[in-house]
């Protein structure tokens, strides 16, 4: 099955810095990795996906990479602000052995956005 | 909101006690799942309903029943749990189990074993 692994598990940046977020996964037949946002007390939302057809995407001030050779891909948030701050997580889709996808995920990154 | 439901929001039981958790999605969705969240673990996929069949079962203690009675609900009943089950139980829908579909999370159910 799929393995995946992310990095930092604590990020703590300046407002206005930039943050990278970095995830590897196993399975090179997976090819669609989303990114959630989990705020205090929610459930997790997404944020970006991207394909494997695909090697950036942007939506404002956020933007993910994809190297499927290396078989990584990164969330790269820019102009940093406190409501940023939040629980990040990466996953990976694969193939469920009865049929369709399952989602899994990395360990989460706790990111701090300081004033 | 994402359309996904969770209650209770929290709970308290007893490792004898019998309690279920409940989701309801109002996204018109064919797919449901229920994940477990620990600290400093990854989300871990428990239970995958499409169209109300029973599609993935991650080797999940038989203490955990999820039971799906239509598409828009699903619930997870609980008994003898242990405590280290205690952790926020997640519920998840997508339109489909095709690719590419995004997941949907509700709030969760933050339960603690005592």
């Amino acid at each position: 099955g799929e393995n995946v692994e992310q990095h930092p598990s604590t990020l703590s940046v300046q407002e206005g810095d930039s943050a990278v977020i970095k995830c590897t996964y196993s399975d090179s037949a997976s090819n669609y990795f989303p990114w959630y946002k989990q705020e205090l007390g929610k459930g997790p939302q997404l944020i970006i996906d991207i394909r494997s057809n695909v090697g950036e995407k942007k939506d404002q001030r956020i933007a993910v990479t994809l190297n499927k050779t290396a078989k990584h891909f990164s969330l790269h948030i820019t102009e940093t602000q406190p409501e940023d701050s939040a629980v990040y997580f990466c996953a990976a889709r694969e193939e469920l052995t009865g049929g369709g996808n399952k989602l899994t995920f990395g360990t989460g990154t706790q990111l701090k956005v300081e004033l | 909101e994402t359309g996904v439901t969770q209650t209770p929001r929290h709970l308290v039981m007893g490792m004898t006690n019998k309690k279920s958790l409940k989701c309801e999605q109002h996204l018109g969705h064919n797919a449901m799942y229920w994940y477990k969240q620990s600290a400093k673990k990854p989300l871990e996929l428990m239970f995958v309903y499409s169209l109300e069949e029973r599609v993935e079962n991650n080797s999940v203690p038989s203490r955990f029943s999820p039971e799906c009675p239509n598409s828009s609900h699903l619930f997870l009943h609980l008994h003898t749990l242990q405590p280290e089950d205690s952790a926020l139980y997640l519920c998840a829908s997508s339109q489909d189990l095709r690719e590419n579909t995004e997941a949907f999370f509700g709030q969760g159910t933050r339960l603690t074993v005592v």
